[in-house]
């Protein structure tokens, strides 16, 4: 089974460069996220998406776009990419979200440093 | 603000018991769940606590008191492979996760 698949799996990227990460789920999962996770914090919140073709704002969304088109994939996009979003990049989904309590499903995340 | 506390850093002997805490504050609370991380590898689900009281999964047990904004992970008999770093998430009003920095656990022989 695959689950959530994210690509690519790491990035070198010059700043001010365009990049979209990618992200696919086959569970059928109704919520996905997008997180990132830096050391010696707790994961923050990007992006949601409660269901296809709705997007919402995290915690830290600026720099940040999504998009939803439909259930399986949540591309995330660094328009213009700056030093400080250097972090490791997770996706995740569950079966329900904005009402419900499922746990969430992550994929195996992308590195990406921003040089 | 919203917030979860928990150690930085535990150690525990192999074959022990370990206790791992959290305390959290947010707004609204629609439950708290509890994720393994290897080093390197996504998180993964290990528990969820709305109601008080003690959850028991296996090895794993997952206590919470609503009213103290307080949970701990109860790890029994441990092994090499549950060194792992634990992440403590509450689910806030808007029913989005507030992640803690999570424990890293060392086991030791």
């Amino acid at each position: 089974t695959a689950g959530i698949t994210q690509a690519p799996t790491s990035q070198i990227l010059a700043a001010g460069r365009s990049m979209t990460l990618r992200c696919t789920q086959d569970m059928r999962h109704n919520a996905m996220y997008w997180y990132r996770q830096d050391l010696g914090l707790g994961l923050r919140l990007i992006h949601y998406s409660n269901t296809a073709g709705t997007t919402g704002k995290g915690e830290v969304p600026d720099g940040y776009s999504v998009s939803r088109a439909n259930t399986d994939d949540f591309p995330l996009t660094l328009a213009s990419a700056v030093p400080s979003q250097t972090s490791v990049y997770f996706c995740a989904s569950s079966m329900t979200g904005g009402n419900g309590n499922q746990p969430q499903h992550f994929g195996d995340g992308t590195r990406l440093s921003i040089l | 603000g919203q917030n979860i506390d928990q150690p930085t850093e535990m150690t525990a002997t192999e074959g022990a018991i370990v206790q791992i805490n959290c305390t959290y504050q947010t707004s609204g609370f629609n439950g708290l769940f509890w994720y393994q991380q290897h080093a390197g590898e996504a998180p993964t689900f290990l528990s969820y606590n709305v109601l008080d009281g003690l959850e028991e999964k296996g090895r794993f047990s997952s206590f919470l008191s609503r009213s103290k904004g307080y949970s701990y992970l109860l790890l029994k008999e441990l092994q090499m492979k549950d060194s792992a770093s634990y992440l403590c998430a509450a689910m806030d009003s808007n029913y989005q996760l507030i992640w803690g920095a999570g424990t890293k656990l060392i086991i030791k022989p």
